[in-house]
């Protein structure tokens, strides 16, 4: 199976700043990668799919680069909305699995 | 507009069974393959299980492989999990959530609200 690796698993920022986020696939997963966050109480919500591609409705301040084995998510300019936990996701093959989350706290 | 509502959680002791069920409408359900997240509480997103449109291709995470059963019944719109020899790790919000092709693959969209299992004497 493919263990998913986040760093880090708890990040604080303030509103403005950029913040990044990484995963590291413990195999090859080529772009088969997708970015979710998730608020308390409520189900996760996809921001990024083939490791760089935007879900509709999704702002622009949200970005995701890489392939292979190591993967970034990027916010630009963190709005109060933002400060959420943030999962990386694999697809490349069964199981599909997550990360272990990267808690985004307000500083 | 997708809805899926999850239902068939409570507690049970460890070594029990129970029945997760998902009531999905609003688009083709037959047309999609279905999946089944779990989140143990205060912990991250685990994979559990997918069918494809017809039932005739199921995945499981390997924790729950010979344990958990992943069905559907299309007539019904429904998506189920059936759940024996329970543990205590089994103990999670159980998600129900549609496939959605993302260029190779399955990511997800939309989900349901989770139902809760609790695994314990």
């Amino acid at each position: 199976a493919i263990r998913m690796t986040q760093s880090p698993s708890s990040l604080s920022a303030s509103t403005g700043d950029r913040v990044t986020i990484t995963c590291r696939a413990s195999q090859g997963i080529s772009s088969y990668l997708a970015w979710y966050q998730q608020k308390p109480g409520k189900a996760p919500n996809l921001l990024i799919y083939a490791a760089s591609t935007l879900e509709s409705g999704v702002p622009s301040r949200f970005s995701g680069s890489g392939s292979g084995t190591d993967f970034t998510l990027t916010i630009s300019c963190l709005q109060s909305e933002d400060f959420a936990t943030y999962y990386c996701q694999q697809y490349y093959s069964y199981p599909y699995s997550f990360g272990q989350g990267t808690k985004l706290e307000i500083k | 507009e997708v809805q899926l509502v999850e239902s068939g959680g409570g507690l049970v002791q460890p070594g029990g069974s129970l029945r997760l069920s998902c009531a999905a409408s609003g688009f083709t359900f037959s047309s999609y393959w279905m999946s089944w997240v779990r989140q143990a509480p205060g912990k991250g997103l685990e994979w559990v299980a997918n069918i494809n449109q017809d039932g005739g291709e199921k995945n499981y995470v390997d924790s729950v492989k010979g344990r958990f059963t992943i069905s559907r019944d299309n007539a019904e719109n429904s998506l189920y999990l059936q759940m024996n020899s329970l543990r205590a790790e089994d103990t999670a919000v159980y998600y129900c959530a549609r496939d959605a092709y993302c260029s190779g693959g399955s990511c997800y969209v939309y989900w349901g609200q989770g139902t809760l299992v609790t695994v314990s004497s």
